[in-house]
């Protein structure tokens, strides 16, 4: 049930592009994702609805396949300050309260 | 302040000893959640507050767990005679409702059991 990231890890050179994927035994409604720097409160990054949105901040977008019951979370020439585990919560209601999470995707962004 | 504040940061008790672990939520919030972050795992949930609803204590691992919101505001998750395996990260978030989509988190109170 718990959805599943990868990769595990990551290590990037800043300007490099990384790709994170989420995905699901289970129908989804909803995917969030967060990203967490170590000793830190994750902080929100966007959610994804059914119907296969694709949203974009700044330089990390994402995309959520229904019929994959996957969400893909892109980063493009990726900064210093990307670094951070990145993790997935999944909804298969229409609200937070269950969101079952990833086990993350530590990413590391070197100069 | 501003974002979601826990009290303390950190906290290493002994095996068998209480502890309580509080939680204010940004002011206005509605919905409060706690979850625990152990070692190499994800976010797990375990108990949510919305306004003067039920709380759904669903997530809560035994009954040596239990919470409270007083007034619809400041949260307090308290364990009981505490165990090894309870020693993690607990982690409170609020959001503006319960549908609301994005999840506001304070920086956690890590609880050692010795």
């Amino acid at each position: 049930q718990q959805p599943v990231q990868s990769p595990q890890a990551v290590i990037l050179r800043e300007g490099e592009d990384a790709v994170i994927n989420c995905s699901s035994s289970k129908a989804l409604y909803s995917v969030h994702w967060y990203r967490q720097k170590h000793g830190e409160a994750p902080v929100f990054l966007m959610i994804l609805l059914k119907g296969g949105e694709q949203k974009g901040h700044e330089k990390i977008s994402a995309s959520f396949n229904e019929k994959k019951q996957q969400s893909s979370l892109y980063l493009t020439a990726s900064q210093l300050s990307y670094s951070g585990t990145y993790f997935c919560g999944t909804s298969n209601a229409g609200n937070n309260r269950k969101l079952i999470w990833g086990l993350g995707t530590s990413l590391a962004v070197n100069p | 302040g501003a974002g979601v504040s826990q009290s303390p940061s950190n906290k290493v008790t002994e095996k068998g000893k209480d502890v309580e672990l509080r939680c204010d939520p940004i002011s206005g919030h509605t919905a409060l959640y706690w979850y625990r972050q152990s070692l190499g795992q994800g976010l797990e949930f375990l108990i949510y507050f919305q306004g003067n609803s039920a709380p759904d204590k669903s997530g809560l691992p035994s009954d040596r767990f239990s919470a409270e919101r007083t007034g619809g505001s400041v949260s307090t998750l308290t364990i009981q005679r505490t165990q090894q395996e309870d020693s993690a990260v607990y982690l409170c978030a609020s959001s503006p409702g319960p549908n609301t989509g994005e999840l506001f988190f304070g920086e956690g109170s890590r609880l050692t059991v010795l």
